[in-house]
């Protein structure tokens, strides 16, 4: 059974560009989290989808973030424009329901120069 | 505010040592704790949740509610436990929403 998936595995963009950051969780997993780390510090929450509906955008940084998961399948999560302070790793995760394991994806290592 | 502490940055030691991986927590409700590891160049993967009452690859945690903590232990390291190891709360029960700690590094040396 193939795990959760990101693409890219890195980026580098300059500041200011747009980047697309894309997840494909486990085959019949209705629930999908994005989270992310920046240097140095905690893996955050960034937002969670059941389907195709957005459960809990609390931790959304700003409006220069957005995700989407048309259909209920793949997720992406679009950085526009992107600024330095995005840089980190952005990680997907996938569950079947909220009490069952969320296994995570390999992580998008975005850089912003 | 729910916060996930995990006091020590790295933790080296030698093979077959005991091993104690400090993890505390603040929260005001019953809290779901869990560990999760990532081996190098590998994705991260959970370890044990503390309902499961699990012991995984020789790793065991036990809730204390009275100090918060849930610290992960292990009687004699591995050289296959070098990795990077996270604390993390459910800030609502089951997976969603983990509020994780800054991780620390298990580094066992032969």
């Amino acid at each position: 059974e193939a795990g959760v998936t990101q693409f890219p595995s890195h980026s580098v963009i300059e500041k200011g560009q747009t980047v697309t950051l894309r997840c494909d969780p486990i085959s019949g997993h209705d629930n999908l989290y994005w989270y992310r780390r920046v240097m140095g510090k905690e893996i955050k929450f960034l937002l969670h989808f059941v389907k195709e509906s957005k459960q809990d955008e609390s931790g959304m940084p700003n409006n220069r973030f957005l995700a989407e998961r048309t259909g209920g399948t793949y997720s992406t999560l679009k950085v526009q424009p992107a600024e330095l302070e995005d840089s980190g790793v952005y990680f997907c995760a996938s569950s079947q329901n909220m009490n069952t394991e969320a296994f995570f994806g390999q992580g998008t290592r975005l850089t912003v120069v | 505010a729910q916060r996930v502490t995990q006091p020590e940055k790295l933790l080296s030691v030698f093979k077959g040592a005991p091993v104690e991986l400090k993890c505390n927590y603040s929260y005001s409700g019953s809290p779901e704790l869990f560990w999760y590891v990532q081996y190098s160049r590998q994705r991260l993967q959970l370890l044990l949740r503390h309902i499961s009452r699990e012991s995984i690859k020789g790793f065991t945690a036990d809730l204390n509610k009275g100090e918060t903590s849930f610290h992960l232990k292990k009687p004699f390291a591995q050289e296959e436990d070098s990795a990077m190891y996270y604390c993390a709360l459910s800030a609502f029960g089951g997976y969603n929403k983990l509020i994780f700690g800054a991780g620390t590094r298990l580094a066992v040396h032969p």
